[in-house]
């Protein structure tokens, strides 16, 4: 059936690194692409989100890429900030043909002061 | 305030006690989706509608009823609930599939 792997699992990074956290999807029908964050005892927040028809997307410190042909992409954080700890799924969308969607097992990002 | 509202928060049950979880959204939104969430295995979608009185199964529906007779509502049902399904439930809606999701608070489920 229709997966999404995410990795790593955990990462640590100091603060004003950057963080990179990759998705691979096994569905090609798959179009859209939102990644969200996740606050310890928190609901999930959509954080930036990519169509199929895009190859890139950035705000702000926050970016993600895309490469339909490789099922892939990943989330990019620049500048990281102590508040920006927090566990980020990736998830996988589509819209004909099953209307399901699939998410990652997720990344718990840790950024150290 | 736009809002997807779930109760209760918190709910502790016994095994073939049949319980229900209340969601409804404020946001007009056509699509609605119930995920559990369990350590290591991130949000597994349990079932989705797309509209009014239109539901399919997710990934993981075994054990779970859903019905959506309103627009806003989209109850989830455990008719025999088991120690398995003891778990951290979100509810979530968007305009359609393919959008940014907006998740309820969460419900902390524990079945003994």
């Amino acid at each position: 059936g229709e997966n999404v792997e995410q990795h790593p699992s955990t990462l640590s990074v100091q603060e004003g690194d950057s963080a990179v956290i990759k998705c691979t999807y096994s569905d090609s029908a798959s179009n859209y692409f939102p990644w969200y964050k996740q606050e310890l005892g928190k609901r999930p927040q959509l954080i930036i989100d990519i169509r199929s028809n895009v190859g890139e997307k950035k705000d702000q410190r926050i970016a993600v890429t895309l490469n339909k042909t490789a099922k892939h992409f990943s989330l990019h954080i620049t500048e990281t900030q102590p508040e920006d700890s927090a566990v980020y799924f990736c998830a996988a969308s589509m819209g004909t043909g099953g209307f399901k969607t699939i998410f990652g097992a997720g990344t718990r990002l840790f950024v150290k002061a | 305030e736009a809002q997807v509202t779930q109760n209760p928060r918190y709910l502790i049950t016994v095994t073939g006690k049949k319980l229900t979880v209340t969601c409804s959204q404020n946001m007009n939104h056509e699509y609605m989706s119930w995920y559990r969430q369990d350590p290591g295995l991130g949000l597994r979608q349990i079932y989705y509608s797309m509209n009014v009185e239109v539901t399919d199964k997710g990934d993981v529906p075994e054990g779970y009823k859903v019905s959506r007779k309103e627009k806003r509502n989209f109850p989830l049902i455990l008719e025999s609930p088991s120690p398995n399904q003891t778990s951290l439930y979100f509810c979530a809606s968007s305009p359609t599939v393919e959008a940014e999701a907006f998740f309820g608070q969460g419900t902390r489920l524990t079945v003994v």
